[in-house]
């Protein structure tokens, strides 16, 4: 039990295009999900509190504008990189939290060219 | 945005060895959480620990809670090479009134057969 799934695992954008990042809790319902930023061999940076049915919580630093973040249902986050470019480039993780303990989902590599 | 401080930051053992790493902060939390994550996934979730002084196994694996509430420890024994990968420490602050939880920096784990 406990599964989180993101889509897709891979994308590649044009500078300058929008790319989604879908999150699913696939065997439970979050009212709560996570998105974080893992840059190569660092630890994961939150960036954002997605609540669902209202609106996200940003972490300082992070544009809420260039990082739309959606939760309209008790399964579903998205994630939107709006414009994106390539210094967006990352691998994008989400995690739904499921009484105390949070469950991560596979990771979604953005690499904007 | 905050992490804990978790040590080593890096581990070469030899097959067969135990491991030991830490994780300690300044605040007081109320859930502690250790991940293992392997290159391009998303981390999963080893044991989670709810109440101070709890001790918790999974397999080979061994954590505590500390009693001062700032600190947790992942023991491996018997290491495996498919214990590579790199291991981090969550933990969720108890006067932050959110589900936010922050990480560790991580312990990257290397096991030479």
């Amino acid at each position: 039990g406990a599964v989180v799934s993101q889509h897709p695992s891979r994308v590649i954008c044009k500078s300058g295009t929008s790319v989604k990042i879908e999150c699913r809790s696939l065997d439970f319902q979050a009212t709560t999900m996570f998105w974080y930023r893992q840059f190569p061999k660092q630890s994961l940076m939150l960036m954002a509190t997605s609540n669902e049915g209202s609106k996200a919580t940003y972490e300082q630093g992070v544009e809420k504008d260039k990082f739309l973040i959606n939760h309209a249902s008790l399964t579903l986050s998205t994630l939107t990189v709006t414009s994106a470019h390539p210094e967006d480039s990352s691998f994008y993780i989400c995690s739904a939290s499921l009484g105390n303990t949070i469950y991560f989902g596979e990771g979604s590599w953005l690499t904007v060219v | 945005g905050q992490q804990l401080n978790q040590s080593p930051q890096s581990m070469f053992i030899q097959e067969g060895e135990d491991v030991s790493m830490n994780c300690t902060s300044s605040s007081i939390f109320n859930t502690w959480l250790w991940y293992k994550q392997d290159p391009g996934e998303g981390p999963v979730l080893l044991i989670a620990l709810y109440k101070a002084g709890e001790l918790t196994s999974n397999g080979r694996l061994t954590a505590q809670f500390g009693i001062t509430r700032k600190d947790s420890f992942l023991n491996i024994s018997a290491s495996i090479p498919s214990d590579v990968g790199i291991y981090f420490c969550a933990g969720q602050n108890a006067t932050s009134g959110t589900y936010k939880y922050i990480f560790g920096t991580g312990t990257r784990l290397k096991v030479l057969a």
